[in-house]
């Protein structure tokens, strides 16, 4: 896939089991945040995102926590899936007006066991 | 299906080359970026069209041009790259005013010989 080369963290679970995913930021003034998801071949899919007013958010089998006072993201899958092999992305963006464009982090590849 | 299109998705160019990359959103959205996701890197913001106008050049070279013609197409023109250019290029698209997701094409990927 894109990232092979690239060290990234791998994260292996059975399928069914929970996984979490970890992510640090720098920018204190970040107050976007999202989660992407990409597999291998394809450009990054949206997952979750979360705003910098709460520190809890939860879609469907995903959950995503913010934790400001230490610049944390987690994402949470619960139940995993084997189509939840992929590699996911953490993001941020500031707190201009407007696009300014996404600063991503490393990734981690997320494996899933059967 | 994120309705943000990038053709080609496969380029092998040589370093004299001049090719054009080409972007093209139906989403309505007014923010358009390039991205850059090579093997050693995580993906890197090149550059940022707001309303047409480019308001973000993350210090790109001069080898890579981009155009935004109107806000629904993007290209990225190429000219005298290296190899370590070679990299998946990508194309997203967002809402200009409001803070929301970036969506994202498929990527470009080329390969510089």
């Amino acid at each position: 896939g894109e990232n092979v080369g690239l060290h990234l963290p791998t994260l292996s679970v059975q399928e069914g089991d929970n996984s979490i995913i970890n992510c640090a930021y720098s920018n204190s003034a970040s107050d976007y945040f999202i989660w992407y998801k990409q597999e291998s071949g394809k450009g990054p899919q949206f997952i979750i995102d979360i705003r910098s007013n709460m520190d809890k958010r939860q879609g469907q089998r995903v959950t995503v926590l913010l934790n400001k006072t230490v610049k944390h993201l987690s994402l949470q899958i619960a139940a995993t899936q084997p189509g939840d092999s992929a590699v996911y992305f953490c993001a941020e963006t500031g707190s201009g007006g407007g696009a300014d464009g996404l600063t991503f982090g490393k990734g981690t590849h997320l494996i899933i066991q059967p | 299906e994120t309705g943000v299109t990038q053709t080609p998705r496969h380029l092998v160019m040589g370093m004299t080359n001049k090719k054009s990359l080409k972007c093209e959103q139906h989403l309505g959205h007014n923010a358009m970026y390039w991205y850059k996701q090579s093997a050693k890197k995580p993906l890197e913001l090149m550059f940022v069209y707001n309303f047409k106008e480019q308001t973000e050049n993350n210090s790109v070279p001069s080898r890579f041009s981009p155009e935004c013609p109107n806000s629904s197409h993007l290209f990225l023109h190429l000219h005298t790259l290296q190899p370590e250019d070679s990299a998946l290029y990508l194309c997203a698209s967002s809402h200009s005013r409001e803070r929301t997701e970036a969506f994202f094409g498929q990527g470009t990927r080329l390969t510089v010989v």
